[in-house]
């Protein structure tokens, strides 16, 4: 059963860069049958999807985000990652990463347990 | 971007009774639309794909319905777990996703 972690600093700088590292368990992640996401939630708001790595590589990101995010993969620690460049206050959010099975690339089942990272001096 | 809208935002249902949230694509996404559920400081569980199957374990008071821009998630008999907040996502604009604001289902 596939299983993701989210691990990274809980506080981040204005103008710095956020990283945080999903581990995966229970399956590899270089694996043809899974792509892997991350998607964040600021504090009372909705859900808002970032960005997804797919096993050949390719990244596809929000467009306003775009500008600002990488999304890479670490096979040997079995592990994806996020980084978000020059943030600011409006990017304190629950950061969740989430992975989508080939049967669709649709929808995100499961989801890590989320890290709350906020943005401040 | 495919917008996704969610009504109504707050929903007040007494346990036992049945909960109607409503979900609207600004354009058609066919069938390619999930539900999950999220639970006070827990992550979002997925409920529903494909509109209307059930994801392995959801209890079958969850029920999906729905295609094109207008999509409905019903809860039969509300239990007391089922108060959380109910997103909808579209995955028809791949790789392009999109969520809706949520419904917070709440005790009466």
């Amino acid at each position: 059963q596939l299983q993701l972690q989210e691990s990274g600093p809980g506080l981040v700088k204005p103008s710095e860069t956020l990283s945080l590292t999903c581990t995966v368990s229970g399956g590899s992640i270089s694996s043809n049958n899974y792509s892997w996401g991350w998607i964040r939630q600021p504090p009372g708001k909705g859900l808002e999807w970032i960005g997804t790595v797919y096993y050949s590589g390719s990244t596809y990101y929000k467009p306003s985000l775009k500008s600002r995010v990488t999304i890479s993969v670490d096979t040997s620690k079995n592990q994806f990652s996020l980084k978000l460049s020059s943030v600011t206050a409006a990017d304190t959010a629950v950061f969740y990463c989430a992975s989508q099975h080939s049967n669709s690339w649709g929808w995100f089942d499961p989801w890590g347990q989320g890290a709350l990272v906020t943005v401040s001096s | 971007e495919i917008v996704m809208t969610q009504s109504p935002a707050t929903l007040s249902v007494s346990p036992g009774e049945r909960a109607t949230l409503s979900c609207r694509a600004s354009q058609s996404v066919s069938s390619n639309l999930a539900w999950y559920q999220e639970r006070p400081g827990q992550a979002p569980r997925l409920l529903i794909y494909g509109a209307s199957t059930r994801a392995t374990g959801i209890p079958a008071r969850f029920s999906g319905s729905g295609s094109g821009t207008e999509f409905t998630l019903t809860i039969s008999s509300l239990q007391s777990e089922d108060f959380a907040v109910y997103y909808c996502q579209q995955y028809n604009n791949w790789p392009q996703f999109t969520f809706g604001p949520g419904t917070k289902v709440d005790i009466k």
